[in-house]
């Protein structure tokens, strides 16, 4: 099994642009994470889904945007990137609301 | 909402010693669950052990365990014999269990992070 799945590693992107972050699992989990990890600090949640079709913002989901249409893919929009979306965003999956998370490698995005 | 604090930014430990790394949290839950994850610099966050809050026994694997103290709200990770592939962050996390009835879904809070070198 490959578990969470993440690409791209890096970018970079220019204010203003947009992109895609793609995660994908291959374990069956119903619950998908995505979060961000900003220098010196811990992860904080962007947006969850608990199942296909279902979606609900964390703590910090403005500038994103998710959907989540099958149970193995999550993918992150970011919309009119800014400097401030510069960080590590991590994807991470679950069992089941209780189950400990699996995390993704992470893409490191730069935004200049 | 709950917090994670994690008081150490950094620590070392020379190798075969044992170090122990801080966490308390805030809450008003009485069941719930604590992990601590592990980031090397591969930055793969890497699960190292979990400790449900209803259980009194401390949780061990292998050289890591954790020091429970569910009335003081803390729980810290001892790492016994370091090792240098242990040279990592290390992370402190909460998570509140779900009930249906609430909707909604657990949601990791995670604390800023113990930078943790061994020394040869």
């Amino acid at each position: 099994n490959a578990g969470v799945t993440q690409t791209p590693k890096f970018r970079i992107l220019k204010i203003g642009q947009s992109m895609t972050l793609q995660c994908t699992q291959d374990m069956n989990h119903n619950y998908m994470y995505w979060y961000r990890q900003d220098p010196g600090m811990g992860l904080k949640l962007i947006y969850y889904s608990v199942g296909a079709g279902i979606t609900d913002k964390g703590e910090v989901p403005n500038g994103y945007n998710v959907s989540r249409s099958t149970t193995e893919d999550f993918p992150l929009r970011l919309e009119l990137a800014a400097p401030s979306q510069t960080s590590v965003y991590f994807c991470a999956s679950s069992r089941k609301g209780d189950s400990p998370l699996h995390f993704g490698n992470g893409t490191r995005l730069t935004v200049t | 909402a709950q917090t994670v604090t994690q008081s150490q930014p950094e620590m070392s430990v020379q190798e075969a010693e044992t170090v122990t790394l801080s966490c308390t949290y805030d809450t008003s839950e009485s069941n719930y669950y604590l992990f601590w994850y592990k980031q090397p610099p591969s930055r793969q966050m890497i699960l190292v052990i979990r400790q449900e809050a209803y259980k009194q026994q401390n949780a061990t694997e292998n050289r890591f365990s954790v020091n429970f103290q569910k009335a003081a709200k803390s729980f810290s990770l001892k790492i016994s014999d370091s090792q240098l592939g242990d040279t990592a962050m290390y992370f402190c996390a909460f998570m509140k269990p779900n009930y249906p009835s609430q909707g909604g879904s657990e949601k990791l809070v995670f604390g800023k992070g113990t930078k943790l070198t061994v020394n040869p």
